[in-house]
């Protein structure tokens, strides 16, 4: 079946360092991404829509300028948590498809800010 | 903001105990549901997708029923197993969008 990967599975990082987050769909090819945040007992919350070629839609109440997203090709997006500070801990997962029925997630990615 | 829930939020059951929970959801302009199991350190696995009034779908030991009327689905787990714990979740799409909004989760532990 298909899988998506997302490295690293968990980092640490200080506070004001940037984090960059993969993800990547590794037999089929993904024109859209979705980046998702959780925090500690709650839902998986969209936080934006990665567009291959073209800029992400971000969800209302999500920075931009702080989760820079670029889906350079066909089977990678990344997340780059610029600046981070620790209200910025949290778990990010992506999914990816091939189409809006046949979806799939990333492992997702553990983020500890210090 | 569109609300889902599911309920109960964590469950414990004996090992072939069978269980059932649930997702609620909006009711108007609805396009799918679906359901996910999420082991721990793994990916959330897609289980079901729901699109119709009244579907039911199975596999193994696991169905589900879908109420879009009432604005409701229900998980069964037959004969509950060990390897069955996991965070089950519900997520509902809107119209004709590709956004999934999750509920909370309900968290199931089988012991035997």
């Amino acid at each position: 079946g298909a899988v998506v990967s997302q490295h690293p599975s968990w980092v640490i990082c200080k506070s004001g360092t940037s984090v960059k987050i993969e993800c990547r769909s590794l037999d089929f090819q993904a024109t859209t991404m979705f980046w998702y945040r959780q925090f500690p007992k709650q839902s998986l919350m969209l936080m934006a829509t990665s567009n291959e070629g073209s800029k992400a839609t971000y969800e209302q109440g999500v920075e931009k300028d702080k989760f820079l997203i670029n889906h350079a090709s066909l089977t990678l997006s990344t997340l780059t948590v610029t600046s981070a500070h620790p209200e910025d801990s949290s778990f990010y997962i992506c999914r990816a498809g091939r189409d809006r029925y046949e979806q799939y997630f990333g492992p997702g990615t553990r983020l500890t800010v210090t | 903001i569109l609300n889902v829930e599911q309920s109960p939020q964590s469950l414990h059951v004996q090992e072939g105990d069978s269980t059932n929970f649930t997702c609620s959801f909006p009711s108007s302009n609805f396009y799918a549901l679906h359901w996910y199991r999420w082991e721990t350190a793994k990916s959330p696995e897609a289980l079901f997708v729901m699109t119709l009034n009244g579907d039911e779908k199975k596999k193994g030991r696991i169905s589900a029923t879908l109420n879009t009327k009432e604005g409701y689905s229900y998980l069964y787990i037959k004969g509950s197993q060990p390897e069955d714990s996991a965070t089950y979740l519900c997520a509902f799409i809107t119209g004709t969008a590709s956004k999934l909004t999750f509920g909370t989760g309900t968290r199931l532990q089988v012991t035997l």
